[in-house]
Protein backbone atom coordinates (compact mmCIF):
# COMPACT_ATOMS: atom_id res chain seq x y z
CA UNK A 1 0.00 0.00 0.00
CA UNK A 2 1.09 3.43 -0.64
CA UNK A 3 0.04 5.63 1.95
CA UNK A 4 1.11 9.05 4.24
CA UNK A 5 0.22 9.96 7.50
CA UNK A 6 -0.03 13.05 9.36
CA UNK A 7 -0.36 12.47 12.75
CA UNK A 8 -0.55 15.66 13.72
CA UNK A 9 -4.59 17.30 12.70
CA UNK A 10 -3.53 21.07 14.67
CA UNK A 11 -0.65 22.32 16.21
CA UNK A 12 -0.64 25.65 18.14
CA UNK A 13 2.38 27.53 19.19
CA UNK A 14 3.81 30.65 20.22
CA UNK A 15 6.10 32.80 18.08
CA UNK A 16 9.78 31.97 18.43
CA UNK A 17 8.93 28.45 19.20
CA UNK A 18 10.00 25.45 17.52
CA UNK A 19 7.83 23.17 15.99
CA UNK A 20 8.32 19.89 14.00
CA UNK A 21 5.84 18.13 11.99
CA UNK A 22 5.23 14.54 11.55
CA UNK A 23 5.27 12.28 8.48
CA UNK A 24 5.11 8.80 8.27
CA UNK A 25 4.67 6.97 5.34
CA UNK A 26 4.34 3.53 3.50
CA UNK A 27 5.50 2.25 0.08
CA UNK A 28 6.87 -0.84 -1.28
CA UNK A 29 8.79 1.08 -3.54
CA UNK A 30 12.71 1.24 -3.39
CA UNK A 31 12.40 4.52 -5.39
CA UNK A 32 10.03 7.49 -4.28
CA UNK A 33 10.05 10.81 -4.04
CA UNK A 34 8.52 12.37 -0.92
CA UNK A 35 7.39 16.28 -0.60
CA UNK A 36 6.64 19.07 1.28
CA UNK A 37 3.61 21.53 0.48
CA UNK A 38 2.26 24.50 2.31
CA UNK A 39 -1.43 25.97 1.84
CA UNK A 40 -1.49 29.34 2.90
CA UNK A 41 -4.68 31.47 3.84
CA UNK A 42 -4.52 32.11 -0.17
CA UNK A 43 -5.40 28.43 -0.51
CA UNK A 44 -2.93 27.50 -3.36
CA UNK A 45 -0.36 24.86 -2.24
CA UNK A 46 3.15 25.78 -2.30
CA UNK A 47 6.12 23.62 -3.13
CA UNK A 48 8.63 23.45 -0.14
CA UNK A 49 10.93 20.62 -1.32
CA UNK A 50 11.15 17.32 -3.19
CA UNK A 51 13.61 14.75 -1.65
CA UNK A 52 14.31 11.09 -3.20
CA UNK A 53 14.69 8.05 -1.40
CA UNK A 54 18.18 7.99 -2.50
CA UNK A 55 19.40 10.92 -0.73
CA UNK A 56 18.77 10.95 3.13
CA UNK A 57 20.85 13.90 3.59
CA UNK A 58 18.93 16.45 6.05
CA UNK A 59 17.98 19.24 4.49
CA UNK A 60 17.83 23.17 5.94
CA UNK A 61 16.62 26.13 3.67
CA UNK A 62 16.81 29.12 6.47
CA UNK A 63 14.18 28.54 9.41
CA UNK A 64 13.33 25.16 7.88
CA UNK A 65 14.76 21.79 7.86
CA UNK A 66 14.05 18.09 7.04
CA UNK A 67 14.71 14.94 8.78
CA UNK A 68 14.36 12.16 6.50
CA UNK A 69 14.69 8.84 7.93
CA UNK A 70 14.38 5.68 5.62
CA UNK A 71 14.80 3.42 8.58
CA UNK A 72 11.69 4.81 10.29
CA UNK A 73 10.10 5.93 7.05
CA UNK A 74 10.12 9.22 8.42
CA UNK A 75 9.92 12.72 6.97
CA UNK A 76 9.84 14.91 9.28
CA UNK A 77 9.73 19.11 8.81
CA UNK A 78 11.01 21.57 11.53
CA UNK A 79 10.21 25.43 11.78
CA UNK A 80 13.03 26.76 14.01
CA UNK A 81 11.95 29.92 15.62
CA UNK A 82 8.38 30.17 14.23
CA UNK A 83 6.88 33.42 12.95
CA UNK A 84 3.10 34.01 12.41
CA UNK A 85 3.66 34.10 8.57
CA UNK A 86 4.11 30.62 9.17
CA UNK A 87 0.36 29.67 10.15
CA UNK A 88 -0.81 27.74 7.10
CA UNK A 89 -1.82 23.69 6.83
CA UNK A 90 1.18 21.73 5.78
CA UNK A 91 0.79 18.79 3.62
CA UNK A 92 2.70 15.54 2.86
CA UNK A 93 2.91 13.84 0.04
CA UNK A 94 4.77 10.66 -1.84
CA UNK A 95 5.42 9.79 -5.67
CA UNK A 96 6.53 6.26 -5.74
CA UNK A 97 8.88 6.10 -9.11
CA UNK A 98 6.97 3.30 -10.82
CA UNK A 99 3.78 6.34 -10.57
CA UNK A 100 5.55 7.74 -14.16
CA UNK A 101 1.85 9.95 -14.21
CA UNK A 102 3.43 11.86 -10.70
CA UNK A 103 0.35 11.23 -9.08
CA UNK A 104 0.52 12.73 -5.52
CA UNK A 105 0.06 10.65 -2.28
CA UNK A 106 -1.21 13.03 0.23
CA UNK A 107 -1.55 12.88 3.97
CA UNK A 108 -4.27 14.90 6.19
CA UNK A 109 -2.36 17.92 6.78
CA UNK A 110 -1.33 19.30 9.67
CA UNK A 111 -3.06 23.20 10.56
CA UNK A 112 0.02 24.98 12.10
CA UNK A 113 -1.07 28.07 13.96
CA UNK A 114 1.45 30.38 15.33
CA UNK A 115 0.24 33.06 18.08
CA UNK A 116 1.87 36.33 18.26
CA UNK B 1 4.65 34.34 -15.72
CA UNK B 2 1.38 33.55 -14.29
CA UNK B 3 0.53 31.02 -12.30
CA UNK B 4 -2.12 27.71 -12.50
CA UNK B 5 -5.60 29.74 -12.25
CA UNK B 6 -8.88 28.24 -11.23
CA UNK B 7 -11.96 29.29 -11.83
CA UNK B 8 -14.94 29.91 -9.98
CA UNK B 9 -13.18 30.22 -6.04
CA UNK B 10 -16.06 29.37 -4.72
CA UNK B 11 -19.56 27.57 -5.95
CA UNK B 12 -22.93 27.28 -3.95
CA UNK B 13 -25.23 25.05 -5.83
CA UNK B 14 -27.89 22.58 -4.84
CA UNK B 15 -28.38 18.53 -5.44
CA UNK B 16 -28.86 17.74 -8.93
CA UNK B 17 -27.15 20.78 -10.51
CA UNK B 18 -24.71 21.09 -13.20
CA UNK B 19 -21.38 22.79 -12.09
CA UNK B 20 -18.10 23.36 -14.56
CA UNK B 21 -15.03 24.20 -12.92
CA UNK B 22 -11.86 25.83 -15.12
CA UNK B 23 -8.16 25.51 -14.64
CA UNK B 24 -5.59 27.27 -16.43
CA UNK B 25 -1.85 25.54 -16.28
CA UNK B 26 0.73 27.23 -16.21
CA UNK B 27 1.50 28.03 -20.20
CA UNK B 28 3.97 25.34 -21.71
CA UNK B 29 2.93 22.62 -18.85
CA UNK B 30 1.93 19.29 -20.34
CA UNK B 31 0.78 17.65 -17.40
CA UNK B 32 -2.44 18.92 -15.48
CA UNK B 33 -4.11 17.05 -12.41
CA UNK B 34 -7.41 17.68 -10.39
CA UNK B 35 -6.99 16.80 -6.62
CA UNK B 36 -9.81 17.13 -4.38
CA UNK B 37 -9.88 17.66 -0.17
CA UNK B 38 -13.21 16.67 1.25
CA UNK B 39 -14.07 17.30 4.81
CA UNK B 40 -10.61 18.52 6.00
CA UNK B 41 -9.31 14.81 5.07
CA UNK B 42 -6.63 14.13 2.71
CA UNK B 43 -5.86 15.72 -1.00
CA UNK B 44 -7.31 12.85 -3.08
CA UNK B 45 -5.75 12.44 -6.54
CA UNK B 46 -8.81 12.71 -9.41
CA UNK B 47 -7.53 12.26 -13.03
CA UNK B 48 -4.22 13.41 -15.02
CA UNK B 49 -3.88 14.84 -18.48
CA UNK B 50 -1.16 14.88 -20.71
CA UNK B 51 -1.52 17.79 -23.19
CA UNK B 52 -5.60 16.33 -24.24
CA UNK B 53 -5.17 12.74 -23.66
CA UNK B 54 -6.01 11.78 -19.75
CA UNK B 55 -3.31 9.37 -18.53
CA UNK B 56 -4.93 8.33 -15.81
CA UNK B 57 -8.79 8.76 -14.40
CA UNK B 58 -8.35 6.27 -11.37
CA UNK B 59 -9.43 8.66 -8.76
CA UNK B 60 -12.49 10.00 -10.70
CA UNK B 61 -15.45 8.92 -7.95
CA UNK B 62 -18.27 7.50 -10.56
CA UNK B 63 -19.89 8.92 -13.72
CA UNK B 64 -20.72 11.95 -12.63
CA UNK B 65 -17.33 13.27 -13.17
CA UNK B 66 -16.37 14.67 -16.47
CA UNK B 67 -13.07 16.18 -17.14
CA UNK B 68 -11.61 17.79 -20.66
CA UNK B 69 -8.63 19.06 -21.60
CA UNK B 70 -9.46 20.43 -24.94
CA UNK B 71 -6.88 21.74 -27.29
CA UNK B 72 -3.92 20.57 -24.43
CA UNK B 73 -4.56 24.04 -22.61
CA UNK B 74 -7.67 24.70 -19.88
CA UNK B 75 -9.11 22.24 -18.53
CA UNK B 76 -12.81 21.80 -17.39
CA UNK B 77 -14.29 19.55 -14.59
CA UNK B 78 -18.39 18.96 -14.92
CA UNK B 79 -19.95 17.50 -12.20
CA UNK B 80 -23.75 16.31 -13.60
CA UNK B 81 -25.63 15.77 -11.12
CA UNK B 82 -23.55 17.27 -7.91
CA UNK B 83 -24.14 15.37 -4.74
CA UNK B 84 -23.90 16.48 -1.39
CA UNK B 85 -20.57 14.24 -1.29
CA UNK B 86 -19.30 16.46 -3.77
CA UNK B 87 -18.77 19.14 -1.69
CA UNK B 88 -14.95 20.06 -1.05
CA UNK B 89 -11.79 22.22 -2.45
CA UNK B 90 -10.58 20.97 -6.09
CA UNK B 91 -7.59 21.52 -6.76
CA UNK B 92 -6.04 22.01 -10.29
CA UNK B 93 -1.83 21.40 -10.50
CA UNK B 94 0.19 21.48 -13.67
CA UNK B 95 3.58 20.60 -13.93
CA UNK B 96 6.06 20.66 -17.34
CA UNK B 97 7.45 17.39 -18.42
CA UNK B 98 6.45 14.01 -18.37
CA UNK B 99 10.68 12.35 -18.61
CA UNK B 100 10.24 11.30 -14.75
CA UNK B 101 7.09 13.34 -14.08
CA UNK B 102 7.43 11.58 -10.70
CA UNK B 103 10.18 13.59 -9.70
CA UNK B 104 8.51 17.09 -10.99
CA UNK B 105 7.23 19.82 -9.01
CA UNK B 106 3.61 20.27 -9.47
CA UNK B 107 2.35 23.52 -9.45
CA UNK B 108 -1.29 24.12 -7.39
CA UNK B 109 -3.99 26.98 -7.78
CA UNK B 110 -5.68 28.22 -4.82
CA UNK B 111 -8.60 25.67 -5.46
CA UNK B 112 -12.23 25.81 -6.06
CA UNK B 113 -14.53 25.44 -2.86
CA UNK B 114 -17.58 23.75 -3.77
CA UNK B 115 -20.54 23.48 -1.16
CA UNK B 116 -23.37 21.39 -2.38
CA UNK B 117 -26.59 22.21 -0.68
Amino acid sequence: AQKVTQAQTEISVVEKEDVTLDCVYETRDTTYYLFWYKQPPSGELVFLIRRNSFDEQNEISGRYSWNFQKSTSSFNFTITASQVVDSAVYFCALVPFWNQGGKLIFGQGTELSVKP
Amino acid sequence: EAGVTQFPSHSVIEKGQTVTLRCDPISGHDNLYWYRRVMGKEIKFLLHFVKESKQDESGMPNNRFLAERTGGTYSTLKVQPAELEDSGVYFCASSQDRKASGSNEQFFGPGTRLTVL
